[in-house]
């Protein structure tokens, strides 16, 4: 079993409409959550992190996270073409900042 | 921001020579840089962790005398691919943690190497 699972996509998008995008992980130590944007070639964009249970919003984006499902996700509100990418999940077992466990990521697709 | 710089973007080299990849933190001080290398559709997977001033710590199946990493300061790490090979085709990535309370890593540019 991976330690951080992500379905790869593509996920196709209307624009305009939500992106639902899940990712779980298998170590219940797991104490941070990262969501990261990556296009083809570049380096990862830090979105949003989490550290607790429930939803985090900033912007269009809204982080959810259920420790008790080992289960976080990445909602983007009003997709437009420009967000479309790789988006990796990531994990760090302890607070803060520490090495990070990433997914293999879920490529986007948001179409006009 | 604090901003993590990563030299070369781009490098092709001949199989049997050795690339030195470079990252710098240009407004604070890195005592940690986490190395990673992703290949094609597939995610970073951590190789080693360079600490300033002490050895670094190398992820189960990496080979040490072939991946050579050095922190000699607090802003730079560089890593050496020693006899490359062209399996060790792929892109190198960076990261460093501005301060142990801060919660965001911030990447270099990576490094997209090219064995021939």
């Amino acid at each position: 079993q991976k330690e951080v699972e992500q379905n790869s996509g593509p996920l196709s998008v209307p624009e305009g409409a939500i992106a639902s995008l899940n990712c779980t992980y298998s170590d219940r130590g797991s104490q941070s959550f990262f969501w990261y944007r990556q296009y083809s070639g570049k380096s990862p964009e830090l979105i949003m992190f989490i550290y607790s249970n429930g939803d985090k919003e900033d912007g269009r984006f809204t982080a959810q996270l259920n420790k008790a499902s080992q289960y976080v996700s990445l909602l983007i509100r009003d997709s437009q073409p420009s967000d479309s990418a790789t988006y990796l999940c990531a994990v760090s077992k302890s607070g803060g900042y520490n090495k990070l466990i990433f997914g293999a990521g879920t490529r986007l697709a948001v179409h006009p | 921001g604090a901003v993590v710089s990563q030299h070369p973007s781009r490098v092709i080299c001949k199989s049997g020579t050795s690339v030195k990849i470079e990252c710098r933190s240009l407004d604070f001080q890195a005592t940690t840089m986490f190395w990673y290398r992703q290949f094609p559709k597939q995610s970073l997977m951590l190789m080693a962790t360079s600490n300033e001033g002490s050895k670094a710590t190398y992820e189960q199946g990496v080979e040490k005398d072939k991946f050579l990493i050095n922190h000699a300061s607090l802003t730079l790490s560089t890593l050496t691919v020693t006899s490359a090979h062209p399996e060790d085709s792929s892109f190198y990535i960076c990261s460093a943690p501005p301060g142990p309370e801060n919660t965001e890593a911030f990447f270099g540019q990576g490094t997209r190497l090219t064995v021939v």
